[in-house]
Order: structure tokens, then C-alpha cells, then sequence
């Protein structure tokens, strides 16, 4: 299995631009989430869904939006890039919730910078 | 879900055990602690997770004190290759959020 995939790994943006992260996994899994890490810090919660057709906003979701038209999928907007945005992006799955010990699984990663 | 304090930074010796702390003292009786570590520009990793008993696996072990309001993850002989930053989570077991804090850095030293 691949798990978690993440594209594209680095990308420039310019300020007002426009792009969408692509996550996609292979598990099954009905929860998937999207987290960003600012150097030094720790992860913050942007938006995350518990299966198709279901988001809700994280900690940080300003700026963003995300979809869920599949349950492999969940791709991350940003609709216009500001240099507050330059982080690294995680995308991440896990199983239902339903029952103990849900362990959450990462992608490799997505380092953003808007200039 | 109950916030975690964790000290910021630590080091340890190659070949001894490395013991990181971590407070929730507001966490509830439903709620789980979960380790984490994330090595260097790669995604977290999933180390272990515990509701009140004592936990082991192949990569650490998990104490939590009876009142439940601390624990601690040994990893019984850090290697150079366990320098990472460690997450201590508290989280529903049906929760749908993981909320990461800082972390404790662990530097493990030859």
C-alpha cells in the first residue's frame, strides 16, 4: 500500500495566486485531515472530514477550503496565497473513530512558499 | 480534549533509556494518551497509545500514573536515529481531531 500521498512535494507561489494540494490514500480510511507546520512549531489543525460529502474546520482554517467527493481524496485550496501560508503541509488519515486506539497516518509532506 | 505540557527540549545518552514526560491534568476519564514523534522534515509518526494501564511495544513503553494526570514514554536504548521532536495527545477515543502542541525535542547524544 502507498498510504498517505501528497502532491506536489515543493511549489513557489506568488501573492494572489491560486493552487490546490492533492491528498489521496489507499486504506480505506473514512477520516482524513489536513494539518500545517510553521518552522519550529508544532502541527495546527486546518480541516479535516470524517467520509465523502463531510468537512469542518480545524484550528487554522482561514484562507483554505477542501472538498471530500471521494473517500480517497481530499484536496486542500488556496485561493489566494499570502506569505502567512508559507508552511509545510500535512495531509493525514485515520479509520473511523468508532472504537479505541485510531492511530492517524501522515503523508511525506508539502513545502509551500509564498513570495 | 485535555491539553498536554510538555518540556520543550531534552537530551540523552546513546544507549541509555530515554524517559519524556508529559502533564494532562485536565484530561477526563474517557480520554487517551497518544505518542507521536516526527523526525525531522517527515511526516509524525505513530509510537504508542494508552487509556489507563501501562503500555509496551516494539518501539517504547508507556507509563501513566494511576490519578492519570501524567505520563511518561521511555524508549528503553535511544539511538542516535530516535532524535526527533515527541507529541504527547490527549484525544477521545471518538474523537475526530489529533491536536498537536510543541513537543518535546529529544537530542539523542553519542
Amino acid at each position: 500500500n502507498a498510504g498517505v500521498t501528497q502532491t506536489p512535494k515543493f511549489r513557489i507561489l506568488k501573492i494572489g495566486q491560486s493552487m490546490t494540494l492533492q491528498c489521496t490514500q489507499d486504506m480505506n480510511h473514512n477520516y482524513m485531515y489536513w494539518y500545517r507546520q510553521d518552522p519550529g512549531m508544532g502541527l495546527k489543525l486546518i480541516y479535516y472530514s470524517v467520509g465523502a460529502g463531510i468537512t469542518d474546520k480545524g484550528e487554522v482554517p482561514n484562507g483554505y477550503n477542501v472538498s471530500r467527493s471521494t473517500t480517497e481524496d481530499f484536496p486542500l485550496r488556496l485561493e489566494l496565497a499570502a506569505p502567512s501560508q508559507t508552511s509545510v503541509y500535512f495531509c493525514a488519515s485515520s479509520y473511523s473513530s468508532v472504537g479505541a486506539g485510531n492511530t492517524i497516518y501522515f503523508g511525506e509532506g508539502s513545502w509551500l512558499t509564498v513570495v | 480534549d485535555a491539553k498536554t505540557t510538555q518540556p520543550p527540549s531534552m537530551d540523552c545518552a546513546e544507549g541509555r533509556a530515554a524517559n519524556l514526560p508529559c502533564n494532562h491534568s485536565t484530561i477526563s476519564g474517557n480520554e487517551y494518551v497518544y505518542w507521536y514523534r516526527q523526525i525531522h522534515s517527515q511526516g509524525p509518526q505513530y509510537i504508542i497509545h494508552g487509556l489507563k494501564n501501562n503500555e509496551t511495544n516494539e518501539m517504547a513503553s508507556l507509563i501513566i500514573t494511576e490519578d492519570r494526570k501524567s505520563s511518561t514514554l521511555i524508549l528503553p536504548h535511544a539511538t542516535l536515529r530516535d532524535t526527533a521532536v515527541y507529541y504527547c495527545i490527549v484525544r477521545l477515543a471518538t474523537g475526530n481531531q489529533f491536536y498537536f502542541g510543541t513537543g518535546t525535542s529529544l537530542t539523542v547524544i553519542p
